[in-house]
Formats: C-alpha cells, sequence, structure tokens
C-alpha cells in the first residue's frame, strides 16, 4: 500500500531562517508525490508535486521539494521562513487509479518573529 | 477562476441527529472527493465521484453515511444518524482529468462539524 509518514508533529523556526518539514514514503513502482498548506479555517492549498524528472522540484510561495530515491524521502524545503508560512503542512501520495490521495499525519510549522 | 465551494462552515448538533453537507466543485471539474479530517490528523478520503457516478466509496461508513451527486456537478454529503466521533471537517476538493493519478486535487474550505 502506498503511504507516506512525517515523522516531526511541530517544526519552530526563527523567521529568515531556512525552513525543512519531512517525509517519507512507501511506494510501489515510480512514486509521485505532494505536498499541501493548510492556514487556519481554510481548505488545502497545493504546493508542489514530484513526478519525473529532477530530484529538485520548486513549488508556490518560495517553496520547494527534494526528491530522494535511496532515503525514500521528500522533504519540504524554504531557504528563509516568513511568519506568514506558520501553517499545517501535508505530505501525500497518490493510490490506485482516480488519483485518491494518502495524506500524511501533518507537521505544524511555527515560524516566530 | 471560481475555487471549491461548501456550506456550510460549520455545524454544531447532538449526536443522532442528522446533516447535510453541500459542495460545488470548480467548473468543469469531472472529479469529486469528500475527505474527512479528524483533529490532528490527515484527511481521509470518503468517496470519490467521476461525474455523476461513484468511482470509489470502500472507506465511506455506509450505514450513516451516504453522499450524491446527481447532476455530476455539486454534490451532497449526509449523515444520519451523526455520532460523536463524527467530529470532524469534512473537505470537498475537485480535479479535472477524470483518472490523472498525476493531477493535483483543488480543496473548498471545509466544514466544521462538532456532534456533541
Amino acid at each position: 500500500a502506498q503511504s507516506v509518514a512525517q515523522p516531526e508533529d511541530q517544526v519552530n523556526v526563527a523567521e529568515g531562517n531556512p525552513l525543512t518539514v519531512k517525509c517519507t514514503y512507501s511506494v510501489s513502482g515510480n512514486p509521485y508525490l505532494f505536498w499541501y498548506v493548510q492556514y487556519p479555517n481554510r481548505g488545502l492549498q497545493f504546493l508542489l508535486k514530484y513526478i519525473t524528472g529532477d530530484n529538485l522540484v520548486k513549488g508556490s510561495y518560495g517553496f520547494e521539494a527534494e526528491f530522494n530515491k535511496s532515503q525514500t524521502s521528500f522533504h519540504l524545503k524554504k531557504p528563509s521562513a516568513l511568519v506568514s508560512d506558520s501553517a499545517l503542512y501535508f505530505c501525500a501520495v497518490p493510490w490506485a487509479a482516480g488519483n485518491k490521495l494518502t495524506f500524511g499525519g501533518g507537521t505544524r510549522v511555527l515560524v516566530k518573529p | 477562476e471560481a475555487g471549491v465551494a461548501q456550506s456550510p462552515r460549520y455545524k454544531i448538533i447532538e449526536k443522532r441527529q442528522s446533516v447535510a453537507f453541500w459542495c460545488n466543485p470548480i467548473s468543469g471539474h469531472a472529479t469529486l472527493y469528500w475527505y474527512q479530517q479528524i483533529l490532528g490528523q490527515g484527511p481521509k478520503l470518503l468517496i470519490q465521484f467521476q461525474n455523476n457516478g461513484v468511482v470509489d466509496d470502500s472507506q465511506l461508513p455506509k450505514d450513516r453515511f451516504s453522499a450524491e451527486r446527481l447532476k455530476g456537478v455539486d454534490s451532497t454529503l449526509k449523515i444520519q444518524p451523526a455520532k460523536l466521533e463524527d467530529s470532524a471537517v469534512y473537505l470537498c476538493a475537485s480535479s479535472h482529468p477524470p483518472q490523472g493519478i498525476t493531477y493535483e486535487q483543488y480543496f473548498g474550505p471545509g466544514t466544521r462539524l462538532t456532534v456533541t
């Protein structure tokens, strides 16, 4: 079964510092991987996806993610975090036909001024 | 383009009552999903529609949950009777291609249900 895991419930970082949100995957075949962000009282917003090709994927709001096949990881990164990046981040993997998504448990990011 | 619309945004009911949620997907999106997100967890798929047909409802508790998308556009999710453990945010999402595994889904703001 396709699955993703987010080992950290919360990540705290100071504004201006690099931000990393971790995700590991367990996928049979070629992995397709997604990152979504959820701001308070709002639905999930798509950030970026890995389908194939370059291991470094660039997405919305200055985020990028690095696909690492040997470590089965797809960590989300931002070089310089903003207070407005404080939100809940979810890694996800589609399974079966029809693009059903299985989500990780989520990582809460708190960026302090 | 307009996003996915959901209503109501909040609902409080007593256990054993019934409740219904409404979703209007992005225009032209053939695929519609309902997810349940319990506090502190990631969303879990309940049901997937393609146009007006059900693609997957394997994780829908059919003894109390039902959903329909009669005209292949908007959709309704119903719970009857509600239990305390149904307290969650119910998210609706849509995507354009019918079976595109690589395409992102667009989510509505969700309906926060509290069952007392």
